[in-house]
């Protein structure tokens, strides 16, 4: 079975710096998908970024991007120049390629001080 | 947008009723889940449902059932709630099956059961 473990419960970070959120995953698959999801308080999760594991290049989404390790099983966010709307529950999620469900980490809650 | 709403954002109830949870999606998706979400557990899948009337159990599906009569609509059921099943339950519904498609999350119903 695919395990998802997010080894940070709580980070914090200074408004417009950079933070990195870990994520390391366990599979025996050789072709599947990673996503970050972003859950704000009292909002709907959104997906913040995904990453195709066969895809070389690391996904990049605006200030958001993936340090993706797939000999290491490592699947790493970085935010970068942080904002206050940042502030949230962030969950790594693995799926693979032929499968309908995401097996999820047990999120990072992030703080953004001002 | 994609849209999806669940009946109750809170629900209070006692042990041994009979709890409905329900979950609307407005753009067609096929797929649609059940997720329950518990701090440093991440999200767990409870059910799945890839068509109308046709479904399949996820990691956790003791103590709960489900129900998709029409495409646009599933159910979650609590036969006898427990006050173990006191959780944030989340609905999700996608498009496709497998591959990079999106999951899309409803705002959540935070269930408490005394």
């Amino acid at each position: 079975a695919q395990t998802v473990t997010q080894s940070q419960p709580e980070m914090s970070v200074q408004e417009a710096e950079t933070v990195t959120l870990s994520c390391t995953y366990d599979t025996s698959e050789s072709d599947y998908y990673l996503f970050w999801y972003k859950q704000p308080p009292s909002r709907q999760m959104i997906l913040v970024i995904r990453q195709e594991a066969y895809k070389q290049q690391n996904a990049t989404e605006n200030r958001f991007s993936v340090n993706f390790q797939k000999a290491a099983k490592s699947f790493s966010l970085k935010i970068s120049d942080s904002q206050l709307g940042d502030a949230a529950m962030y969950f790594c999620a693995y799926r693979r390629n032929a499968g309908n469900m995401l097996t999820f980490g047990g999120g990072t809650r992030l703080m953004v001080k001002p | 947008d994609v849209k999806v709403t669940q009946s109750s954002r809170y629900l209070v109830k006692r042990t041994g009723e009979k709890v409905f949870l329900e979950c609307v999606q407005d753009m067609d998706h096929e797929n649609m889940f059940w997720y329950r979400q518990d701090p440093g557990l991440g999200l767990r899948l409870i059910y799945f449902s890839y068509d109308v009337k046709m479904k399949e159990k996820g990691d956790i599906p003791e103590g709960y059932s489900v129900s998709r009569e029409k495409k646009e609509r599933f159910s979650l059921i609590l036969e006898s709630a427990s006050t173990n099943q006191t959780s944030m339950y989340l609905c999700a519904s996608s498009w496709g099956s497998g591959g990079a498609y999106e999951q899309y999350f409803g705002p959540g119903t935070r269930l408490t059961v005394t």
